[in-house]
């Protein structure tokens, strides 16, 4: 069965760093993984979807990488605003349907 | 154009009676999903809809749980003699392709927290 782990369970950073989020996982058969933001009380929002034959995508100032052979996948926020804070989920879809989570990073950036 | 929506938002219930989660998709997308999220655990799979075909029921954690679509759009999430560890927020979300394509996003909606007491 796919784990997917995700560190760090919870960061805070103050406004303007660049941050990194973790995420690994167990099976490299992959169709595509994916980066989704949650706020509280709200469903998820895709960030950045990376197909197993890409290495990365970006999106503003999102930059998602996958190495597929390691079984990693990074997001990187540049800038952070306190608009950023929510939890971040990272999520692989194996050869199927049924997308695999993390348990998420809970971001804080402060003022 | 509008999102995928569910409802109700919030469900309270006790233990025993039976609930009826519903899912209205986008227009026009052939798969839906069902996920579950636990306090302190990750979201977990339930089932999925291709049409109106469910091909995969192996993620529903007991027969108590049961699931329709109908129309190629909503679909009802039941289960029946509720407990307390169904207690969750149950998310919906569709896509526009075919389950399992490379490309395919799932776009969620803001999901039923149910809560059994």
């Amino acid at each position: 069965k796919q784990e997917v782990t995700q560190i760090p369970a919870a960061l805070s950073v103050p406004e303007g760093e660049n941050l990194v989020l973790n995420c690994s996982f167990t099976d490299s058969a992959i169709y595509n993984l994916q980066w989704f933001r949650q706020d509280p009380g709200k469903g998820l929002t895709s960030l950045l979807l990376i197909q197993s034959s890409q290495r990365e995508q970006t999106s503003g100032r999102l930059n998602a990488s996958l190495d597929k052979s390691s079984g990693r996948s990074t997001l990187y926020i540049a800038a952070s605003q306190p608009g950023d804070s929510a939890t971040y989920l990272c999520a692989v879809l194996p050869t199927g349907y049924a997308l695999n989570f993390g348990k998420g990073t809970s971001l804080l950036v402060t003022p | 154009g509008a999102g995928v929506s569910q409802s109700p938002s919030n469900k309270v219930t006790e233990k025993g009676k039976d609930v009826e989660l519903r899912c209205d998709p986008i227009s026009g997308h052939t798969a839906l999903y069902w996920y579950r999220q636990s306090l302190g655990q990750g979201l977990e799979f339930l089932i999925y809809f291709q049409g109106n075909s469910a091909p995969d029921k192996s993620g529903l954690p007991s027969d108590r749980f049961s699931a329709e679509r109908t129309g190629g759009s909503v679909s009802t999430l039941t289960i029946q003699r509720t407990q307390q560890e169904d207690s969750a927020v149950y998310l919906c979300a569709s896509s526009p392709g075919l389950a399992g394509s490379s490309t395919d996003t799932q776009y969620f909606g803001p999901g039923t927290r149910l809560t059994v007491l």
